[in-house]
């Protein structure tokens, strides 16, 4: 089993729509998780973090966290064409660790 | 620009030949990562500087792979006597906090080709 794992997708939205996307994580111990964006050629852009159970919203983005279910997912709301793009779910698998165990990430693109 | 600086950004090199890329974190940022990433895959973790100290370094990182932070400024990544399956994106992040609360930054990258 993969320690983070993500759908590769391609996952097609049309705009305006809600895009859904999810990762789940293997350790029980992880404490903080992240969402990363990335354009084709650029590097990783950091879009949302979350540290405890929940939901935290940012604008049009909501991360949510589930660590009995060891759940993480990313919804983004009004979806736009520029949010076409692959989505990383990085996780921070042990307390104390300072290593991020990114996911192989999910390619969303929005239909105009 | 405060962000993270890489270069190059981009290197051709033939196999068996010593590539270095250099990093430059965020100026406040004590805390230093350098990652690889491959096309259709999400980066992985090399190694961690906290300050001028290695800290965390992975199985990933072989004996032709050297990193390098000096005076907890900038840093170095080497790798010799390359090889085709070096071919990546090298990507340098920094942090001012530890992962349990703090977030990374990455820079643009050092895409490697081997040739």
């Amino acid at each position: 089993q993969k320690e983070v794992e993500q759908n590769s997708g391609p996952l097609s939205v049309p705009e305006g729509a809600i895009a859904s996307l999810n990762c789940t994580y293997s350790d029980r111990g992880s404490q903080s998780f992240f969402w990363y964006r990335q354009y084709s050629g650029k590097s990783p852009e950091l879009i949302m973090s979350i540290y405890s159970n929940g939901d935290k919203e940012d604008g049009r983005f909501t991360a949510q966290l589930n660590k009995a279910s060891q759940y993480v997912s990313l919804l983004i709301r009004d979806s736009q064409p520029s949010d076409s793009a692959t989505y990383l779910c990085a996780v921070n698998i042990r307390r104390g660790a300072q290593k991020l165990v990114f996911g192989q990430g999910t390619r969303l693109t929005i239909n105009p | 620009d405060t962000g993270v600086s890489q270069n190059p950004r981009h290197k051709i090199t033939k196999r068996g030949q010593n590539v270095t890329f250099r990093c430059d974190p965020i100026s406040e940022h004590n805390r230093l990562y350098w990652y690889r990433q491959t096309l259709g895959q999400g980066p992985e973790f090399l190694t961690y500087f906290q300050n001028e100290a290695q800290l965390e370094k992975s199985r990933l990182l072989s004996d032709r792979f050297s990193a390098e932070r000096p005076k907890g400024s900038f840093s170095t990544l080497e790798i010799q006597r390359t090889e085709q399956g070096d071919s990546a994106m090298y990507l340098c992040a920094s942090s001012s906090r530890g992962l349990d609360t703090g977030e990374l930054f990455f820079g643009e990258g050092s895409r490697l080709t081997v040739l």
